[in-house]
């Protein structure tokens, strides 16, 4: 199994503003995963973030509204860019695609 | 394309009875499935996963799911229900199988809110 912590847990914003999530793994790990979770709705994926090549996005996400980063192994970031209230949700990453962080809970105002 | 159907949005049942949430599948490939549990407030935590291995499979907390590729269900099981049981249940699919050494993001169902009565 892996240990997955997030940074920050939560999160209030204004809107207009960007919030970078990090993403942190206890093991070396190829590929990362980054879910948002609407209130009171299911897990859609966002992306998934190899080491050394750009993120793949998935169909109603783009790299400007979400743009990631993979530096290395072990880390990621996920940014919401130019947040607007529609962006509050929990924000996951995932590793090997079954291990979740914790989750970052936004709230944009 | 891969996708779930959980057949119920909600489901009631009373502490001590079975439970059964259920979940269809469709994929293209032969899948992994999982189910995942999330209570008010906390994180995701994964009860039981199907690898082309068994076609039962047992999780955590008494769960337990069988693989009916026949029928392409998946559906979630449990004798007696505790009061501690009472969340969210979610079935997943993933595009490949993690016996194959693969791995790819997974498509979440809708959910099933499981209540249960004292």
């Amino acid at each position: 199994s892996a240990v997955i912590s997030q940074k920050p847990s939560r999160d209030i914003c204004q809107r207009g503003t960007s919030l970078t999530i990090q993403c942190q793994v206890d093991s070396q790990v190829t590929m990362m995963f980054w879910y948002r979770q609407q209130p009171g709705q299911s897990l859609t994926l966002i992306a998934t973030a190899n080491q050394g090549s750009e993120a793949t996005y998935e169909s109603g996400f783009v790299i400007d509204k979400f743009p990631i980063s993979r530096p290395n192994l072990t880390f990621s970031t996920l940014t919401v860019s130019n947040m607007s209230p529609e962006d509050s949700s929990i924000y996951l990453c995932s590793v090997t695609g079954q291990y979740f962080g914790p989750g970052t809970r936004l709230t944009v105002l | 394309a891969q996708s779930v159907t959980q057949l119920d949005s909600h489901v009631s049942v009373s502490e001590g009875t079975p439970v059964l949430l259920r979940c269809n599948y469709s994929s293209s490939y032969s899948p992994s499935l999982f189910w995942y549990v999330q209570h008010p407030n906390k994180g995701l935590q994964l009860l039981l996963k199907y690898t082309s291995a068994a076609t039962l499979v047992k999780g955590i907390n008494g769960f337990e799911a069988e693989f009916k590729k026949s029928e392409t269900s998946f559906h979630l099981t449990k004798p007696s229900a505790h009061m501690s049981d009472a969340a969210e249940y979610f079935c997943v699919v993933s595009r490949y199988s993690y016996s194959g050494g693969g791995a790819d993001g997974l498509t979440f169902g809708k959910g099933t809110h499981l209540i249960i009565q004292p």
